[in-house]
């Protein structure tokens, strides 16, 4: 596709279950970077992957969050042991190498019950 | 943290320009100035960026002050669906050309009136 494409679009989990989020980045972007926003909140950065290594990891809430990039396209963001405050909507964004612009995608909307 | 500091809200008319300012005092010499908006429902759109030039493009103008602690976004004739919350980030540039990650703050809520 043209954009960056997330899936699935909405997840309704229960609390204790792990959930996997997918990320397709636009084909050929380096660059990608997960963020989530609560309800009425700002973004708030999860973490950078170039190519398929994350140096920067700093913005993951808790071991409970984790997030791998394969062949340097997909990325997928495992929350382990879901909680309530991690009910947010999950975006992903890509980027070619440089200063140059993120495209995020639709995002998906958690809503751990 | 975000280094950039916004107004919450502002209002524009149907066919105004829309100003947005942001303050970005402590902005270092290999920092851009980004500018994103999130209309609502929506993931956050590039709008324009720059690093001390004036720069234009199809959706808007960025003015930065030669001293480069603020800038503007002009929206030159704004329309209803440029209701959405617009945010000002600097982003550093790093040696290799790497991308550094976006640190977005609590932005200013554009309202466009009919």
């Amino acid at each position: 596709g043209a954009g960056v494409s997330q899936s699935p679009s909405n997840k309704v989990t229960e609390k204790g279950k792990d959930v996997e989020l997918r990320c397709d980045p636009i084909s050929g972007h380096t660059a990608l970077y997960w963020y989530r926003q609560s309800l009425g909140q700002g973004l708030e950065f999860l973490i950078y992957f170039q190519g398929n290594s994350a140096p920067d990891k700093s913005g993951l809430p808790s071991d409970r969050f984790s997030a791998e990039r394969t062949g340097g396209s997909v990325s997928t963001l495992t929350i382990q042991r879901t909680q309530q405050e991690d009910s947010a909507v999950y975006l992903c964004a890509s980027s070619l190498v440089g200063n140059t612009e993120a495209f995020f995608g639709q995002g998906t909307r958690l809503t751990v019950v | 943290d975000a280094k950039t500091t916004q107004p919450p809200s502002m209002d524009c008319a149907e066919g105004r320009a829309a100003n947005l300012p942001c303050n970005h005092s402590t902005i270092s010499g290999n920092e851009y100035v980004y500018w994103y908006r999130q209309i609502h429902s929506q993931g956050p759109q590039y709008i324009i960026h720059g690093l001390k030039n004036n720069e234009t493009n199809e959706m808007a103008s960025l003015i930065i002050t030669e001293d480069r602690k603020s800038s503007t976004l002009i929206l030159p004739h704004a329309t209803l669906r440029d209701t959405a919350v617009y945010y000002c980030i600097v982003r550093p540039r790093t040696l290799q050309g790497g991308s550094e990650k976006l640190v977005f703050g609590k932005g200013t809520k554009l309202t466009v009136n009919p």
